[in-house]
């Protein structure tokens, strides 16, 4: 079956700028994550969707931001970027509820670079 | 807060050798995942570990769930070059899908 798919792969954005980031999840999962990876932080929950509603939040600033679809997907925006934000950002699916069932399953990534 | 820390942060070994990697969390927390994930990758699934004692084994890789000493472990045994990468531990808090992540143990496996 399809893995997780972002778009897009590459991005390169001027400080000040907004970009918008997409991911579209596994057929079936209701959850998606995100995240952003850099080499000083590491790997840092921003938040997650499950049905169209944040359930979860991160410790990042309110120029991240998301949304999800009906179908699932989901983008994530940031606004007035700075060279901060230049990092990895990876989604992760999963099919969202408690119990078994809980692997997330992430997508190749969007690399953001600000200049 | 919830935080996780695993050591070593490098490992460097010979093939053929045995290590373990370890993997602590602060706080409660009923599902632990450990990944992998290779230089200018995604990261990659290894073992999603959901109670006390839970012990899963992949090849040469075998992770184990203490959540009474909140530790992990994840075992390399008689280790190969293609096993170089980096590996990640992360913990959810309890209900909620929110992963949260360790530093990563890079790890190198020489001929």
């Amino acid at each position: 079956k399809a893995g997780v798919t972002q778009t897009p792969r590459y991005l390169i954005k001027t400080r000040g700028q907004q970009v918008t980031l997409s991911c579209s999840p596994i057929s079936g999962h209701r959850s998606v994550s995100w995240y952003q990876q850099t080499p000083g932080q590491g790997l840092q929950f921003l938040f997650e969707y499950f049905s169209e509603t944040q359930r979860n939040k991160g410790n990042f600033p309110g120029r991240f931001s998301g949304r999800q679809f009906s179908n699932s997907r989901s983008e994530m925006n940031v606004s007035t970027l700075e060279l901060g934000d230049s990092a990895l950002y990876l989604c992760a699916s999963s099919w969202g509820g408690t119990g078994e069932n809980t692997e997330a399953f992430f997508g190749q990534g969007t690399r953001l670079t600000v200049v | 807060e919830l935080k996780v820390e695993q050591n070593p942060l490098f490992l460097s070994m010979q093939e053929g050798k045995n290590y373990t990697i370890y993997c602590n969390y602060s706080t409660t927390s009923d599902r632990l995942y450990w990944y992998r994930q290779d230089p200018g990758k995604s990261l990659e699934s290894l073992f999603v570990l959901l109670s006390n004692g839970a012990v899963k084994q992949e090849g040469r890789l075998m992770a184990s769930l203490d959540t009474k000493a909140r530790l992990s472990t994840l075992h390399i045994t008689a280790a190969v070059h293609d096993l170089s990468a980096t590996y990640f531990c992360a913990v959810d808090r309890p209900y909620n899908n929110d992963m949260r992540f360790g530093a990563g143990t890079r790890l190198t496996v020489k001929p």
